[in-house]
């Protein structure tokens, strides 16, 4: 699987947008990018996720660029209750249980204050 | 509709004794997890099972052994615990779909080995 690159943190104002950036440039053809979030030690949480064209769900937007090189995760009016450390991860498809194990790396600690 | 659930949520041994983590899960999933997670650290997977009878090692799998009793439930056994074994356990499972494989993780085991 492609090793992905996030910032250890950044900070975010409660209801303004935030933008978490992934770099991904040796990812493959068939490898999706992958996005969980785990809030203070729970388990880690699925939020969204996309091969390559732009997705958005009720909890975020994912935009991934052109080559597909890198992504953001967009949350668009974060939330005290966003704060989390949030996880980048890209997968092959086209294998079936462990190799469907995710690789989680240390990901962005994201900070949302008043 | 319970999800993934682990028991016990915390457990204090000394070295050497052994134990067993249990996880459940009742979304009819194929495919479970067994990660570890240490203090600041991204999740190790150490084993899964990608179906009833079946199991594979992960990237950490020495000093632990697993069974995958039925579809519902997949154990993890300490035989002998180290202090290196202290962590949080997390389990998860996903329905193995191609095209679409979310994985759901249960709360974790706090193990404490002194």
């Amino acid at each position: 699987d492609a090793k992905t690159t996030q910032p250890p943190s950044m900070d975010c104002a409660e209801g303004r947008a935030a933008n978490l950036p992934c770099n991904h440039s040796t990812i493959s053809g068939n490898e999706y990018v992958y996005w969980y979030r785990q809030i203070h030690s729970q388990g880690p949480q699925y939020i969204i996720h996309g091969l390559k064209n732009n997705e958005t769900n009720e909890m975020a937007s994912l935009i991934i660029t052109e080559d597909r090189k890198s992504s953001t995760l967009i949350l668009p009016h974060a939330t005290l209750r966003d704060t989390a450390v949030y996880y980048c991860i890209v997968r092959g498809w086209g294998l079936t249980g462990g190799g469907n194990k995710l690789t989680f790396g240390t990901g962005t600690q994201l900070k949302v204050e008043l | 509709n319970a999800g993934v659930t682990q028991t016990p949520k915390f457990q204090v041994l000394k070295t050497g004794q052994s134990m067993t983590l249990q996880c459940a899960q009742d979304m009819n999933h194929n495919s479970m997890y067994w990660y570890r997670q240490d203090p600041g650290m991204g999740l190790r997977l150490i084993y899964y099972s990608a179906s009833e009878g079946t199991t594979d090692k992960g990237e950490v799998p020495n000093g632990y052994n697993v069974s995958r009793l039925n579809k519902r439930e997949f154990s993890l056994r300490l035989e002998s615990a180290a202090p290196s074994q202290t962590s949080v356990y997390f389990c998860a499972s996903s329905v193995d779909r191609v095209g679409t494989d979310t994985q759901y993780f249960g709360p974790g085991t706090r193990l404490t080995v002194l």
